[in-house]
């Protein structure tokens, strides 16, 4: 399987930015996606990058792509609250057509208030 | 996403048990998909379908198999429940360019 990277906890306090940090092994990845999960729910698609792109912006979301390092990051501007949750990033690979997405562990992110 | 429903919502059955997962979709998407989700490993893919009567394996489908005779449902059966099949289970779908998958709510199992 593929191996996509992230640390598993982060804390910021209300209002800070937060930074989530993803790290993929698929160079010919299209696609990057980030999710929101919380919890006893299932997965919400945030956003996602094109991999032909540096940076994506999206209202409180930026996300950055280094291709060379293969790293991915998800910006929160003003975070709140409610942007408490577990955060996966998923690189793609495509096989008979289907978009098959391989997830990272998962970052739990925790606002202080 | 109101537009992919599993079922059941929670199930305990015991070892060596058969049981089936439901999923429901009424997007008309062609490509679906069977994950589980484990502490400490994200989520990992079962099966996909990427057609009526097409299936593929994904990374972990051992002791899994799967089922897609209409666009709308995907099947995921566990011929012989085993207690390391404990976990909860995430459908998805995927009809668009940018192969973006929306999931359903998830079904937890528990195989005691």
């Amino acid at each position: 399987g593929e191996d996509v990277e992230q640390s598993l906890f982060l804390s910021v306090r209300e209002g800070d930015s937060s930074v989530i940090n993803c790290t993929y092994t698929d160079s010919s990845s299209t696609y990057l996606y980030w999710y929101k999960q919380e919890p006893g729910a299932g997965l919400q698609l945030l956003t996602y990058i094109f991999s032909n792109m540096d940076m994506k912006q999206d209202q409180r979301l930026t996300v950055l792509l280094n291709k060379k390092d293969k790293h991915l990051s998800l910006r929160i501007a003003d975070t709140q609250t409610g942007d408490s949750a577990i955060y996966f990033c998923a690189e793609s690979k495509v096989f008979y057509g289907a978009n098959n997405l391989f997830f990272g562990t998962g970052t739990r992110l925790t606002v202080i208030p | 996403d109101a537009g992919i429903t599993q079922s059941p919502r929670h199930k305990v059955t015991e070892t060596g048990t058969p049981v089936t997962l439901r999923c429901h979709q009424t997007e008309n998407h062609r490509y679906m998909y069977w994950y589980r989700q484990d502490p400490g490993h994200g989520l990992r893919l079962i099966h996909y379908s990427y057609g009526v009567k097409d299936t593929d394996k994904g990374e972990v489908s051992d002791g899994y198999s799967v089922s897609r005779s209409k666009t709308e449902d995907f099947l995921l059966t566990l011929e012989s429940a085993t207690s390391s099949q404990t976990s909860v289970y995430f459908c998805a779908m995927t009809g668009h360019s940018s192969g973006e998958q929306y999931f359903g709510p998830g079904t937890r199992l528990t195989v005691t």
